[in-house]
């Protein structure tokens, strides 16, 4: 079946500029988790969700940072006046259940000018 | 929080040989640790993981070990080959949520 899809691949944007990243999961995966991986990192969390719920959003580094997952399957994240230190890959990953396997999206490259 | 170190951060061998990367975690409740492989410009895929309950597995050429006294893991790769080269990261689950990765390791594979 169809993995883990996200979109746009690649987004440049000017300083101060809002953006929004989408992510699909796998049809059926309840867990959808969001990370950032700068160059040389491993992957940062930064807020997992369980079903159309948040359940841990400690990793959000501020508040211009926000997500949603309205249904229960697709998810927005949402960053405000971004900085140029937001720039990153933005992956998200989905898991049938909390402690199952995490499959990856191919991530979005945000790139803030 | 909790917190993974990995080592080292990068690997060489020649195809054929044995690579071995270490890593630690300070969270005791940690219970889940995969293991993740990827390539330049793609993304993570899970390679193979062990839970608490084991002490080690295996798949083909690659094994994974954990030893909960001491909350190290490690990921074995026998008989490596040029493809196998890439970044491998290990992560620890913490609170049944969020995995926690290491800073990776770049293994490069020369025939």
């Amino acid at each position: 079946g169809a993995g883990v899809s996200q979109t746009p691949s690649n987004k440049v944007t000017e300083k101060g500029k809002y953006v929004e990243l989408r992510c699909d999961p796998i049809s059926g995966h309840t867990a959808l988790y969001w990370y950032r991986q700068s160059l040389g990192q491993g992957p940062e969390f930064l807020i997992y969700f369980q079903g159309t719920g948040a359940a841990d959003d400690s990793g959000l580094p501020n508040d211009r940072f926000f997500a949603v997952r309205p249904e229960g399957s697709v998810s927005t994240l949402k960053i405000q006046r971004t900085e140029r230190g937001d720039s990153a890959v933005y992956l998200c990953a989905s898991s049938l259940a909390v402690l199952s396997e995490q499959y990856f999206g191919p991530g979005t490259r945000l790139t803030v000018t | 929080g909790e917190n993974v170190e990995q080592h080292p951060s990068t690997l060489s061998v020649q195809e054929g040989d044995s690579a071995v990367i270490k890593c630690t975690y300070s969270d005791s409740a940690s219970n889940y640790f995969p293991w993740y492989k990827q390539e330049l410009g793609k993304r993570p895929q899970l390679i193979i993981d062990i839970r608490s309950n084991v002490g080690e597995k295996k798949d083909q050429r690659i094994a994974v070990t954990l030893n909960k006294t001491a909350k190290h893991f490690s990921l074995h790769i026998t008989e490596t080959q040029p493809e196998d080269s890439a970044v491998y990261f290990c992560a620890a689950l913490i609170a049944g949520t969020a995995l926690i990765f290491g800073k990776g390791t770049t293994l490069s594979v020369s025939s």
